[in-house]
């Protein structure tokens, strides 16, 4: 199957710094690509929804100046999480979609810990 | 709208079945189903589409009715694998964003 990967599996920052986040599509090009934030036992709810070329679109009440999407290519998106503070200490995945499937190939994940 | 999802809990001992109800407000055009174990991403177990479809795979089957809005999963004969979070996602059209339901988080004990 198509295998999606992301990149750190985890990271610690401090208070106030930026960190990014990569998500690859390995063996596919992935023409939409989606990120979700997932809280301790919550389900996983959608950020923004990336195009490779375009803008991002983001969900109600996500800040898209805070968490920064770019998908500059078919097979990577990067979310950067800018001046991250504790409350943004979340478990962050990206999923793709290949165009040819309804099926949605999700990353690993990456916990983030902001100290 | 975020689809409603019951029971919100199963405990099963292995060999007994379950169902996972899932729900949406909202006219659908698909239902996807996840397994998520506790750390791990999301893992897809299947997708139904708009026209009434039942798929299944081994022990693992779902069912979905597009005029009431509705899917359930089925798991029957559960074995110690089967533990986890289970998420249904909806789309109200083809390629749309998924929206997940807050999950059924499903132990299944010796």
């Amino acid at each position: 199957g198509a295998v999606v990967s992301q990149h750190p599996s985890w990271v610690i920052c401090k208070s106030g710094t930026s960190v990014k986040i990569e998500c690859r599509s390995l063996d596919f090009q992935a023409t939409t690509m989606f990120w979700y934030r997932q809280f301790p036992k919550q389900s996983l709810m959608l950020m923004a929804t990336s195009n490779e070329g375009s803008k991002a679109t983001y969900e109600q009440g996500v800040e898209k100046d805070k968490f920064l999407i770019n998908h500059a290519s078919l097979t990577l998106s990067t979310l950067t999480v800018t001046s991250a503070h504790p409350e943004d200490s979340s478990f962050y995945i990206c999923s793709a979609n290949g165009g040819q499937t309804y099926e949605q190939y999700f990353g690993p994940g990456t916990r983030l810990t902001v100290t | 709208q975020q689809p409603v999802q019951s029971p919100q809990a199963v405990i099963l001992r292995e060999g007994e079945d379950a169902v996972i109800n899932c729900s949406s407000s909202k006219a659908l055009y698909s239902v996807h189903w996840y397994r998520q174990k506790h750390g791990e991403a999301p893992v897809f177990l299947m997708i139904l589409l708009k026209g009434g479809e039942q798929k299944g795979h081994e022990k693992i089957s779902a069912s979905f009715n597009e005029k009431k809005q509705q899917s359930s999963l089925y798991l029957t004969a559960s074995q110690l694998s089967y533990s986890g979070t289970y998420f249904c996602g909806t789309e109200s059209t083809s390629y749309d964003k998924v929206i997940f339901g807050p999950g059924t988080s499903l132990s299944v004990i010796p």
